[in-house]
């Protein structure tokens, strides 16, 4: 059972503050993303990673900045928070099998509010 | 870009009834994949449709996705309570390059309350 795990379920920080939010994995899975929740918005793309140390932007990358130096673990860092980055982060992952790529498999969201 | 346009943004329903979410997309799809996220939750995967025309079910659920692949829809027969959350469509592209690392455009979902 793919299992997905963020490090934070609610985080609450100051303006200003820089910000690492965690995820981890655990099957192996090539392709790891940061999405941002908002009401009526959906899920937003903010970076993904195909491979380790291999990071592409998403549709909303300004203000984020990723790392990923072992397979299982992808960070979210915000270098200096700002209230408009209050929102719901999911992470999630997914395999690449035959050159075909499955579903997304979520973790369950860190609630981050910035003050 | 890609966008990805879902509707309605909200549906309310009596248990019983009928429910149907539509997703558009401004390029053609290699594949569709359709997500529920219960409230408080996290997206789950439900199916995933890829040829042209394909129509798939799962009990009360049926997804279709349309001829030109710029469509989809997601149909529930006699809504339960049980069926509350939000759905949304998410369209997978490949680039010019043929590569996509699986990258998902996601609609902006739609809130299913059914009241018993």
């Amino acid at each position: 059972d793919v299992k997905v795990t963020q490090s934070s379920r609610y985080l609450v920080k100051r303006t200003g503050e820089k910000v690492f939010l965690e995820c981890v994995q655990d099957m192996d899975h090539e392709n790891m993303f940061w999405y941002r929740q908002d009401p009526g918005l959906g899920l937003r793309l903010i970076y993904f990673s195909y491979d380790v140390k291999m990071k592409e932007k998403g549709d909303i990358p300004e203000g984020y900045s990723v790392s990923r130096e072992k397979k299982e673990r992808f960070s979210l860092i915000l270098e200096s928070a700002s209230t408009n980055q209050t929102s719901m982060y999911l992470c999630a992952s997914s395999s690449r099998e035959g050159g075909s790529y499955n579903e997304q498999f979520f973790g369950p969201g860190t609630r981050l509010t910035v003050l | 870009g890609q966008q990805v346009m879902q509707i309605p943004q909200y549906q309310h329903v009596q248990e019983g009834e009928d429910f149907t979410t539509y997703c558009n997309s401004s390029t053609t799809l290699s594949n569709i994949q359709w997500y529920k996220q219960r409230p408080g939750g996290h997206p789950v995967f439900l199916i995933q449709l890829v040829k042209s025309g394909e129509v798939k079910k799962q009990k009360r659920l049926t997804f279709q996705f349309g001829e030109a692949k710029k469509n989809s829809s997601l149909h529930i027969t006699a809504t339960q309570t049980t069926d509350v959350g939000t759905y949304f469509c998410a369209g997978h592209v490949w680039d010019a390059g043929g590569t996509s690392y699986g990258k998902l455009t996601f609609g902006q979902g739609t809130i299913l309350t059914v009241h018993p």
